[in-house]
């Protein structure tokens, strides 16, 4: 498997203000990573595929503007929530993809727009 | 439409009392099955991969089979620290990743 790491693990912050969530692998050289937000009660909902060295690929419906997502290197991807709104308060979880196709997620993030 | 449907949603059970959690899917094409616990606040657990109908996986109380339709996760004797959401995912025979998750059954172990 493959051991993940997010930071922070909460944060809290205020409306129009952007924040960064880091996801890092620490044992796997992740070529693919994603990100999912996860609403109360609800399952996994896929936002975006990050591969290392190229743009994102988002899901239909996210906006791309919005969450900026960076994969520089092979053990690290960035989530950037821009300009947050309350309804962008969720539970951010990012995972990572390995050759067997299995996924191995982070703890998650949970965000707080106030 | 490729989909997973999990049964029950919650499913309530006494401590040592067995079990089973069902994942249907009708998908164009299967690569591999998986399994997923998550406790809440926290992220999924991987638990198990099934490839081909007919495999089986065990890990302590858990059991896992696959059919062509379906899987099931059998409980055995389930302990309160047993409770959690567990997931099932499936990822589809196509030229990258692409993964369905089900909506999960919560399972709730009582001492």
């Amino acid at each position: 498997g493959a051991v993940v790491s997010q930071h922070p693990s909460w944060v809290i912050c205020k409306s129009g203000t952007s924040v960064k969530i880091e996801c890092r692998s620490l044992d796997f050289q992740a070529t693919t990573m994603f990100w999912y937000r996860q609403f109360p009660k609800q399952s996994l909902m896929l936002m975006a595929t990050s591969n290392e060295g190229s743009k994102a690929t988002y899901e239909q419906g996210v906006e791309k503007d919005k969450f900026l997502i960076n994969h520089a290197s092979l053990t690290l991807s960035t989530l950037t929530v821009t300009s947050a709104h309350p309804e962008d308060s969720s539970f951010y979880i990012c995972s990572v993809g390995t050759g067997a196709y299995e996924q191995y997620f982070g703890p998650g993030t949970r965000l707080t727009v106030t | 439409e490729d989909q997973v449907t999990q049964s029950p949603e919650a499913l309530r059970l006494q401590e040592g009392e067995s079990s089973s959690l069902n994942c249907s899917y009708t998908v164009s094409g299967l690569r591999g099955l998986f399994w997923y616990r998550q406790d809440p606040g926290k992220g999924p657990e991987f638990l198990f991969t099934l490839y081909s109908a007919g495999e089986e996986k065990e890990k302590e109380r858990l059991k896992a089979t696959l059919t062509k339709k379906e899987s099931f996760l059998h409980i055995t004797a389930p302990k309160p620290e047993d409770s959690a959401t567990y997931l099932c995912a499936v990822e589809l025979n196509t030229g990258g990743f692409k993964t369905i998750f089900g909506a999960g059954t919560r399972l709730f172990v009582k001492a």
